[in-house]
């Protein structure tokens, strides 16, 4: 079956301290892969795209890859501040979709805690 | 500029009524989509507006729920005869013809029935 998994509900980190947050996928051939943050009671909010071509995007402290081999995108956010705790969400476009806007396939979300 | 709205912010209703979800896209923004969001799960897609072509509806969970969008803008979620199980945050997203990979999510509803 089709699955996108994010393999941590939730991750604590200290401030300062890199955090990296894991999006796995199965069954899928995604021509692209997003992120997005969502803080309590509110909608998300788009932060990095990356094509199936791209091995890495990076946009201030936030650096996303993404391996197709491995069927997985990996978040980072470098010196990590308190404010960067939130749920962050991947979501990819099946390739099927043939680039033209289609529905996201998202995953559940990590909970990021930065304690100061 | 502003985003996309949704009203009501909360809903309350009663198992078996109907209710109505409102989203406002951004203005120009072509694409429309409902989701749905309950606790502890990712977001759910229901349903997908692009122009004037026949709506993607593959993500409606039953034929008590239905969307319309008029004038290719203000689109409305409707839930008949509504079950406990239906309470979720119910979210709206846009994009536009250019940047159309970029979704633009509204607060969301939060609908609750009791």
């Amino acid at each position: 079956s089709q699955k996108i998994e994010q393999n941590s509900e939730a991750l604590n980190i200290q401030e300062g301290k890199t955090a990296t947050l894991t999006c796995n996928y199965t069954n899928y051939s995604p021509a692209y892969l997003q992120w997005y943050r969502q803080d309590p009671g509110r909608g998300p909010v788009f932060l990095l795209l990356i094509r199936e071509n791209e091995k890495e995007k990076r946009k201030e402290r936030l650096k996303v890859t993404f391996d197709t081999t491995l069927k997985q995108s990996l978040f980072h956010i470098t010196a990590s501040q308190p404010a960067d705790s939130a749920t962050y969400l991947c979501a990819l476009v099946p390739s099927w979709y043939g680039g033209s806007q289609g529905n996201l396939i998202f995953g559940k979300g990590t909970k990021l805690s930065v304690k100061p | 500029g502003a985003g996309v709205s949704q009203s009501p912010s909360n809903k309350v209703t009663e198992k078996g009524k109907d209710v109505e979800l409102r989203c406002d896209p951004i203005s120009g923004h072509t694409a429309l989509y409902w989701y749905r969001q309950s606790l502890g799960q990712g977001l759910e897609f229901l349903i997908y507006f692009q122009g004037n072509s026949a709506p993607d509806k593959s993500g409606l969970p039953s034929d008590r729920f239905s969307a319309e969008r008029t004038g290719g803008s203000v689109s409305t979620l409707t839930i008949q005869r509504t079950q406990q199980e239906d309470s979720a945050v119910y979210l709206c997203a846009s994009s536009s013809p250019r940047g159309r990979r970029t979704q633009y999510f509204g607060p969301g509803t939060r609908l609750l029935v009791l």
